[in-house]
């Protein structure tokens, strides 16, 4: 099946400090992904939309100058957490949606954010 | 406003009964069903979906039920494997967007 992986699986971070995590598609091209924060015991709540060459949609309530979306390649998407603070700690996840695919996708392990 | 509900936070079953793990939607415009299984400190897996125009999808030991009269969807698992224990999410999506909306979870344990 489609392998997608994220880099790095968990960081500990200083409070102020900007974090970058990598999400790749390893074995098919996505021209769509997605990043998701969970919080402890509950769901996946979606973040932003990462359109390759384009610039992200961001859903209510998330700050675009605070979660900072790239997607340059149609392999490679990053988030990054601009000025963390602890309120930002969270498990992060990617996914991604291959190309001509419906609504399927695939999902990364995930990134433990940890802001001190 | 959760537009997807997952009201059993925990579902416990002996090994080699059926599980029944339930959702339900608010969302009319929902035309696409899936369910994944995650393990903590993991990102979920996709296990089977269903477009809005079936009511059943069938694979292996798991078949999803739609009924879109009742926004109801239900995931069977039978005969159900300790190996199945994990947390299982419904989500939702429509048209081609790709976005997903997802329940809160039901945390599945499979009773050797």
């Amino acid at each position: 099946g489609a392998v997608v992986s994220q880099h790095p699986s968990w960081v500990i971070c200083k409070s102020g400090t900007s974090v970058k995590i990598e999400c790749r598609s390893l074995d098919f091209q996505a021209t769509t992904m997605f990043w998701y924060r969970q919080f402890p015991k509950q769901s996946l709540m979606l973040m932003a939309t990462s359109n390759e060459g384009s610039k992200a949609t961001y859903e209510q309530g998330v700050e675009k100058d605070k979660f900072l979306i790239n997607h340059a390649s149609l392999t490679l998407s990053t988030l990054t957490v601009t000025s963390a603070h602890p309120e930002d700690s969270s498990f992060y996840i990617c996914s991604a949606k291959e190309s001509g695919a419906y609504n399927e996708q695939f999902f990364g392990p995930g990134t433990r954010l940890t802001v001190l | 406003d959760q537009q997807v509900k997952q009201n059993s936070p925990s579902l416990s079953v002996q090994e080699g009964r059926i599980s029944i793990l339930n959702c339900d939607y608010t969302n009319s415009m929902f035309d696409y069903f899936l369910w994944y299984k995650k393990y903590p400190a993991e990102g979920p897996t996709f296990l089977i979906s269903i477009s809005s125009i079936k009511d059943k999808n069938e694979d292996g030991r798991f078949t999803v039920f739609l009924n879109k009269s009742a926004k109801h969807l239900s995931l069977h698992i039978v005969p159900s494997q300790p190996g199945d224990s994990a947390v299982y999410f419904c989500a939702a999506s429509f048209g081609n967007t790709g976005k997903l909306i997802f329940g809160q979870g039901t945390t599945l344990q499979v009773k050797p």
